[in-house]
Formats: structure tokens, C-alpha cells, sequence
């Protein structure tokens, strides 16, 4: 199994901050990188799935980076509010069946 | 589209007995995943599905653990006996097709609690 890293492991913004974070992944092999959102007490849900090198896709306040040359994605927040409060998750397809391996997330915390 | 449902949401039994948790997936989702969380490992993934056939099992833990897919609309993950470890979240996930390009449609959870 591969590793995906995520940081910071926890952050916390003043509301109408813009804010991003990192994941990680293996540069070799690549397929797809996805993105998911997680609010406490709810399940997962998917934000992004990227594929190509130097993708950028955006989702409201959402945006997110591509590099698959040197193994990285950006999540970028803009002007952060209450309710972006949850943890992002990024996960990679590894395996032979290229299963996804999901990091271990960014938890947000957006302050009013 | 109702999304995919887990059954039940909580769980509570005492060691030894056995565990049934059961999934239905989106309709027309040809991937089934069964993932577990825990504050230790966070979110690992169990088994996979493609087209009701098991391609990968070998996050399964151990023996007391085993999954089926009947049919398209049904699936299952049976622990038997089970342990307090395994204690945690599981979640069911189906995706439009097997790969790494569909994103994950993730079920409610069912929240086990082994005492």
C-alpha cells in the first residue's frame, strides 16, 4: 500500500481567511487523485477527482491543484466560512486492483 | 436517487455474538466498497467489489470477518464472533465503475459498539 500524507493534520482559520492544504501521494504510476469532504457525524463526500497533470477544478470556494510530476494537490478554500468546518480528505488509487488508499485528512476549523 | 443505505445506523451486541451490517448501493453503481474507521487507522478500506464479484479482501482483518454480494442491489459484512477491537464505523461506498476515476458515494455508517 502507498502512502498519501495530508498536512497540517489540523487547522484552525478566522472566518473570511482563505486557506489551503496539502496532499501528498507517490509521483510514479499515477491515475487519479480525488478530494473529499467530511463533516463530523455525516459520511464522506466527494469533491474532486483529478486526473490530468496541472488540472485545476473549482467548486464554489473550492478549488484544488494537480501535480503528479512531483506527487502533490493543493485544496484551496477562499474566504472561509462556519460550514467548510469538517475534514478533508485525499485519497489515491493503489493496489492492483487501484483500490483507494485515503490519507489521514485535514481537520478545519472555521472560527466566527 | 436515495443514495446508498447502510442498515443499521447503531449497533450495540455483546462479544461472541455475530454482526450482520448490510449495504444497498446506488443503482447502476457497478463498485462496492466496505470501509472501516477507527481514531487509529482512520479510514481503511476492507473489500472491494466489482460487478458483485470480491476483486480485492485483503484488508478483511481476520477469518471472523466475510463479505457477500448476492446480486447488483445487495451486499453484506458479516463479523462472527465478534470482539470489542472491532469497535468502529463501517462504512459501505459503490462507485459508477471499478477503477480510479469514479468518485465514491459513501452510505451513513453503522456505527458498531462490541461490548
Amino acid at each position: 500500500i502507498l502512502n498519501v500524507e495530508q498536512s497540517p493534520q489540523s487547522l484552525h482559520v478566522q472566518e473570511g481567511d482563505s486557506t489551503n492544504f496539502t496532499c501528498s501521494f507517490p509521483s510514479s504510476n499515477f491515475y487519479a487523485l480525488h478530494w473529499y469532504r467530511w463533516e463530523t457525524a455525516k459520511s464522506p463526500e466527494a469533491l474532486f477527482v483529478m486526473t490530468l497533470n496541472g488540472d485545476e477544478k473549482k467548486k464554489g470556494r473550492i478549488s484544488a491543484t494537480l501535480n503528479t510530476k512531483e506527487g502533490y494537490s493543493y485544496l484551496y478554500i477562499k474566504g472561509s466560512q462556519p460550514e467548510d468546518s469538517a475534514t478533508y480528505l485525499c485519497a489515491f488509487p493503489s493496489g492492483s486492483a487501484r483500490q483507494l488508499t485515503f490519507g489521514s485528512g485535514t481537520q478545519l476549523t472555521v472560527l466566527p | 436517487d436515495a443514495g446508498v443505505i447502510q442498515s443499521p445506523r447503531h449497533e450495540v451486541t455483546e462479544m461472541g455474538q455475530e454482526v450482520t451490517l448490510r449495504c444497498k448501493p446506488i443503482s447502476g453503481h457497478n463498485s462496492l466498497f466496505w470501509y472501516r474507521q477507527t481514531m487509529m487507522r482512520g479510514l481503511e478500506l476492507l473489500i472491494y467489489f466489482n460487478n458483485n464479484v470480491p476483486i480485492d479482501d485483503s484488508g478483511m482483518p481476520e477469518d471472523r470477518f466475510s463479505a457477500k454480494m448476492p446480486n447488483a442491489s445487495f451486499s453484506t459484512l458479516k463479523i462472527q464472533p465478534s470482539e470489542p477491537r472491532d469497535s468502529a464505523v463501517y462504512f459501505c461506498a459503490s462507485s459508477l465503475r471499478g477503477g480510479s476515476n469514479s468518485p465514491l458515494h459513501f452510505g451513513n455508517g453503522t456505527r458498531l459498539t462490541v461490548t
